[in-house]
């Protein structure tokens, strides 16, 4: 079963332009959202992470919006760059057990110059 | 920020033999790891959770007398592939939790031929 749905499987989007990664899912007992970007070869690094009292948190041109009724959360990228291009993985945890990490399936971000 | 460092980041080794990864938290003193495997262009999987000075916990599906780990030290786990086979080939990936929060080594490639 999975518990983190996320899509879509992979994105191109223009230099400059906004991508948006969505993730949905299903174990309300999760309580912090995390998003983690990979380069091919390295292990993931944490992008930004939200908990669900809050509906957005902005770091940069990263942005997650959180919706809790829905159980739905979204990562938007502004101005994206070249250098963007990675991997994308949302995830979520429970409160017992922040640091284990359920992830999503990812997202291939390629952005075009 | 906190680091994980893994060793080593590449390794080939023959079918049937064995081979240890080391997961080291070089900042900070991790009572809890964990172990993901990630197949080429798909999600990190949790394979375990390693405890200090006690016995991992494996997810469900996960062989524990092929995947041994041990954390014998609050800086160090250890994962062995035991007797491993092609099949055992993919990439494997650690974190050490801190403050609530995971953070990951690198990574180790290993290639069974």
């Amino acid at each position: 079963q999975q518990q983190v749905k996320q899509s879509p499987q992979s994105l191109i989007v223009q230099k400059g332009g906004i991508s948006i990664i969505n993730c949905a899912y299903e174990n309300t007992a999760f309580d912090y959202f995390p998003w983690y970007q990979q380069f091919p070869g390295k292990g993931p690094a944490l992008l930004i992470a939200i908990r669900p009292d809050v509906s957005e948190k902005k770091e940069g041109r990263f942005t997650i919006s959180f919706n809790k009724s829905a159980k739905q959360f979204s990562l938007h990228i502004m101005d994206s760059q070249p250098g963007d291009s990675a991997t994308y993985f949302c995830a979520a945890s429970i409160p017992s057990s922040a640091s284990k990490i359920i992830f999503g399936s990812g997202t291939r971000l390629s952005i075009r110059p | 920020g906190a680091v994980v460092s893994q060793h080593p980041s590449r390794v080939i080794c023959k079918s049937g033999t064995s081979v240890k990864i080391e997961c080291r938290s070089l900042d900070f003193q991790a009572t809890t790891m964990f172990w993901y495997r990630q197949f080429p262009k798909q999600s990190l999987m949790l394979m375990a959770t390693s405890n200090e000075g006690s016995k991992a916990t494996y997810e469900q599906g996960v062989e524990k007398d092929k995947f041994l780990i041990n954390h014998a030290s609050l800086t160090l786990s250890t994962l062995t592939v035991t007797s491993a086979h092609p099949e055992d080939s993919s990439f494997y990936i650690c974190s050490a939790d801190t403050g609530g929060k995971a953070f990951f080594g690198q990574g180790t490639r290993l290639t069974v031929v």
